[in-house]
């Protein structure tokens, strides 16, 4: 079976720190991968998806980046961390087409002070 | 668009009754619709998805869902409540773009359910 794995699970850093949060899914090949936002522990926001290696999307502009070194590790990026950075981050996987569920990870609360 | 909306900010029912959480699609093409279940400090878990044939869903935990094209809903049910499912759930839309797949959220409606 499928497992999705995220870490760290919290992480508190100041503001201007660099930032690396990874994702990483077991038992499936080429999946489809997504970082969300949670801010205020309601709405989701799509930040990224890839549907290949080195295959990066961005949905909004913003002071983050990802990556996808590897079929199924995702990474999220930041060089310079801002206040409004903070929230949870939750990383998704799909098996890639037509109309398949997206599983979710942990996720990762990051506070920026 | 908004493509999903979950009018109730909050739903309260009592053990044991049965509960109803609402969502309503914006009519634009054919509706891919899904619900997920979030506990406090956790990802969200997959409950139950329409992609096409019957109305009437099954999910997981005992949930289901109903979808309702002349109404354009997507309610969530459970016949009997209990504390356990006290949690936020959104409801969400897939929409498809060339080549991806992308899902949008409703803003989520925060079910307690007292003892």
């Amino acid at each position: 079976s499928q497992t999705i794995h995220q870490w760290p699970a919290t992480l508190v850093q100041p503001v201007g720190s660099p930032l690396s949060l990874e994702c990483t899914v077991e038992g499936t090949s080429n999946p489809n991968l997504y970082w969300y936002r949670q801010a205020a522990g309601r709405g989701l926001q799509l930040l990224f998806y890839s549907v290949g290696i080195g295959q990066i999307s961005s949905e909004v502009p913003q002071n983050l980046s990802a990556s996808r070194p590897q079929d199924r590790q995702f990474i999220l990026s930041s060089k310079k961390l801002l206040l409004s950075d903070s929230g949870f981050y939750l990383c998704a996987w799909s098996e890639g087409v037509s109309t398949d569920t997206q599983y979710f990870g942990p996720g990762t609360r990051l506070t920026v002070l | 668009a908004q493509s999903v909306a979950q009018p109730e900010d909050q739903v309260n029912v009592a053990e044991g009754n049965p509960l109803t959480v609402k969502c309503t699609y914006s009519v634009s093409g054919n509706p891919y619709l899904f619900w997920y279940v979030q506990y406090p400090n956790r990802g969200l878990q997959f409950l139950l998805k329409y992609i096409t044939g019957d109305n009437l869903v099954k999910g997981s935990y005992g949930f289901e869902a109903e979808f309702n094209k002349s109404q354009t809903s997507f309610h969530l049910k459970k016949p009997s409540a209990l504390v356990s499912d006290s949690a936020l759930y959104f409801c969400a839309r897939l929409l498809m773009n060339t080549g991806f797949q992308k899902l949008v959220f409703g803003t989520g409606t925060r079910l307690l359910v007292s003892p």
